[in-house]
């Protein structure tokens, strides 16, 4: 099946820096979310990006899906940040669930 | 809109037991997939539903089974409880095909 792995497994920054995480996959995607999960375990969709460029207010995403792999930006972070980024993604072929990477847990001290 | 809503969300069961957890999608949202969290496994697909009919189905025991109302709202069931059952279970709703969106899930603690 599809491999889907994030870099680093573990962050931690001091407020203000920025950071990217970064996201491979062994296979062509339909579909490519970032999330992030809240401490009471709720994951939040940042991005629905299978391909392109996309900012959010601080946080911005590029996909750049021939080269199967996708990075996310934070900048300026703030302790608000912290918690556990996931990237999930969706086989080309369709009709498969979202597969999950490990996460980056990132923490970022005031 | 409201958001994608489970029931309960937190949950105590002893071994042996049985559970029925419950999601109810976004409005309009047809499709209802369901994920265990584990600490040691990650986050790992259960099944999928959309019009009623299930379109996937993970890697799991026969134990655990789901099924979706003609108003798209969801239910799964775990039967004879493990307690390797303990974890977070997440819901996803989507228009499908595309985005998905989350639950606040349900922690189950199986003692």
């Amino acid at each position: 099946g599809i491999q889907v792995e994030q870099s680093p497994p573990d962050l931690i920054l001091q407020e203000g820096a920025n950071s990217t995480l970064r996201c491979n996959f062994s296979d062509s995607v339909n579909n490519l979310q970032w999330f992030h999960q809240n401490p009471w375990g709720q994951l939040i969709n940042l991005f629905y990006i299978p391909s392109g460029t996309k900012q959010n207010g601080r946080l911005s995403a590029t996909t750049v899906a021939t080269e199967r792999y996708s990075l996310l930006y934070i900048s300026s972070s703030q302790t608000t940040d912290s918690g556990v980024y996931f990237c999930a993604v969706e086989l080309e072929s369709g009709n498969t669930p979202l597969v999950f990477g490990k996460g980056t847990r990132l923490s970022v001290i005031a | 809109k409201a958001g994608v809503t489970q029931t309960p969300r937190y949950l105590i069961k002893t071994r042996g037991q049985q559970v029925t957890l419950s999601c109810s999608p976004i409005s309009g949202h047809r499709s209802v997939s369901w994920y265990q969290q584990t600490p040691g496994q990650g986050l790992q697909f259960l099944f999928e539903y959309f019009s009623e009919t299930q379109r996937n189905k993970g890697n799991f025991p026969g134990r655990f089974s789901g099924r979706q109302f003609s108003n798209s709202r969801s239910e799964m069931n775990v039967s004879t409880l493990e307690l390797g059952d303990s974890a977070l279970y997440l819901c996803a709703s989507s228009p499908f095909p595309g985005e998905q969106f989350f639950g606040p899930g349900t922690r189950l603690t199986v003692l």
